[in-house]
C-alpha cells in the first residue's frame, strides 16, 4: 500500500462548480498535510496548510482533514477556468526531516 | 519577489555531457531538496540538505550529485545526462523547526538530446 494514495483524474467540471480533491494516507503518525497546485511546466505552488483535524478556509478553497479516517479534502468553490492545474496532495513525515511524501496528483480541468 | 529561483528555465544538453542546475532561495531555510518530476507524475525527491548534511534517497543514481556552498545556493550535478533523465527539476526550501511547507521555485525543464 502506497503512504498516500490520490487519484489521477483527470477530473472535468463546468465553471462555476464544487470540486472535491482527495487523498488518503496510510501512517496515523503522519502530522502536517498539504495542498499544492502546479500549473503546467511550472513549479508547485503551495495553497493550503494544515496539521489538525478539522477545515481551514481560505477564499474559494477549503481543506479539510479527518485524521480518524486518514482522509484530507480540498474543496474548490466556484470553479474557474484559471484553477485548471494538476492538483497534489503533500504529508510532511515529521520525524524523517521533514520529507515530503506525495500523492500522483489530480489533474483538473475546469471548462468555461 | 520570487524566494526560490532556479537557472535556467529550461537547459538542453547532450548525451553524457555534464550539466548542473542552480537553485538559490532569499528565505534562509536551512532545509534545500532537490525533486526530480516526470510528465504526469509526482516529484521524486533526489537528496535533501539538512544544514550542511547530505542527505542522499537510496534509489538516486550516482550519475546524479550535489552542492551546497552557503545557505542560499545549492546545486544539482548531472554527470552523465541519459535521456531517462530529461525531466523538470525542482529545488525546494523548508525551514525545519518552524512551519513546515516547501516552497518550490519554478523548475528547471532538462532535455537530454
Amino acid at each position: 500500500q502506497k503512504e498516500v494514495e490520490q487519484d489521477p483524474g483527470p477530473l472535468s467540471v463546468p465553471e462555476g462548480a464544487i470540486v472535491s480533491l482527495n487523498c488518503t494516507y496510510s501512517n496515523s503518525a503522519f502530522q502536517y498535510f498539504m495542498w499544492y497546485r502546479q500549473y503546467s511546466r511550472k513549479g508547485p505552488e503551495l495553497l493550503m496548510y494544515t496539521y489538525s483535524s478539522g477545515n481551514k478556509e481560505d477564499g474559494r478553497f477549503t481543506a479539510q482533514v479527518d485524521k480518524s479516517s486518514k482522509y484530507i479534502s480540498l474543496f474548490i468553490r466556484d470553479s474557474q477556468p484559471s484553477d485548471s492545474a494538476t492538483y497534489l496532495c503533500a504529508i510532511v513525515n515529521a520525524g524523517n526531516n521533514r520529507k515530503l511524501i506525495w500523492g500522483l496528483g489530480t489533474s483538473l480541468a475546469v471548462n468555461p | 519577489d520570487a524566494m526560490v529561483i532556479q537557472n535556467p528555465r529550461y537547459q538542453v544538453t547532450q548525451f553524457g555531457k555534464p550539466v548542473t542546475l542552480s537553485c538559490s532561495q532569499t528565505l534562509n531555510h536551512n532545509v534545500m531538496y532537490w525533486y526530480q518530476q516526470k510528465s504526469s507524475q509526482a516529484p521524486k525527491l533526489l537528496f535533501h540538505y539538512y544544514d550542511k548534511d547530505f542527505n542522499n534517497e537510496a534509489d538516486t543514481p550516482d550519475n546524479f550529485q550535489s552542492r551546497r556552498p552557503n545557505t542560499s545556493f545549492c546545486f544539482l550535478d548531472i554527470r552523465s545526462p541519459g535521456l531517462g533523465d530529461a525531466a523538470m527539476y525542482l529545488c525546494a526550501t523548508t525551514l525545519a523547526g518552524g512551519g513546515t511547507e516547501a516552497f518550490f521555485g519554478q523548475g528547471t525543464r532538462l532535455t537530454v538530446v
